[in-house]
């Protein structure tokens, strides 16, 4: 597609799951950012991979989060043992260049709630 | 840590109207850059505008526009004949070593 894509779009979990969100950039980008955010809030950084090198994972807001970008294009968000408070839209955005040089592109987010 | 912030959690608008949303930000990084995203209900975030730290002339998109005040630490963003369809949250954002969000202004448009 031209835009990124994540999915699911929603999910639903129970405390202590383990939940996986995707994300497809757009084709040919290098860069890849995970954001949380919360209702009502802006988003807020959680990592970021230049091709399939994770370069800043000071975001991530335990040890319970995991993200992977093994071929340098599709990534993977992962919580394990959700709680409540990991409730929130996780956005991801890719973008052509580096370091702000080139605009991030967004995809429309994975609503997670956790019950 | 870089820090953004947006003093206006609403703001409201006459259709045909011109509107300004505030935004002021701490940094002490020389190169950076600022932008004012839109995010309708579908919450995708759309980029509305960009403003280079380095370049003193303020960016212009159509009926979007900015006052970029690099000394004061100010990127306020002007909506000229403000439509139905710029009715959205409006988040500035910082990327410099990291990438940072305010909280939001959500405007709304009074036809």
């Amino acid at each position: 597609g031209a835009g990124v894509s994540q999915s699911p779009r929603y999910k639903v979990a129970k405390r202590g799951q383990d939940v996986a969100l995707r994300c497809d950039p757009i084709s040919g980008h290098v860069s890849l950012f995970w954001y949380q955010q919360a209702l009502g809030q802006g988003p807020e950084f959680l990592t970021y991979f230049q091709n399939e090198a994770q370069l800043d994972k000071s975001g991530l807001p335990s040890d319970r989060f995991f993200a992977e970008r093994p071929e340098g294009s599709v990534s993977t968000l992962k919580i394990q043992r959700t709680q409540q408070e990991d409730s929130a839209v996780y956005l991801c955005a890719s973008s052509s260049g580096t370091a702000g040089n080139q605009p991030q592109h967004f995809g429309d987010g994975t609503r997670l709630s956790i019950l | 840590a870089q820090t953004v912030t947006q003093s206006q959690p609403e703001m409201s608008v006459q259709e045909a109207e011109t509107v300004t949303l505030s935004c002021t930000y701490d940094t002490s990084e020389s190169d950076y850059y600022l932008f004012w995203y839109k995010q309708p209900p579908s919450r995708q975030m759309i980029l509305v505008i960009r403003q280079e730290a380095y370049k003193q002339q303020n960016a212009t998109e159509n009926r979007f526009s900015v006052n970029f005040q690099k000394a004061a630490k100010s990127f306020s963003l002007k909506i000229s004949d403000s439509q139905l369809g710029d009715a959205a949250m409006y988040f500035c954002a910082y990327e410099g070593y990291d990438m940072r969000f305010g909280a939001g202004t959500r405007l709304t448009v009074k036809p």
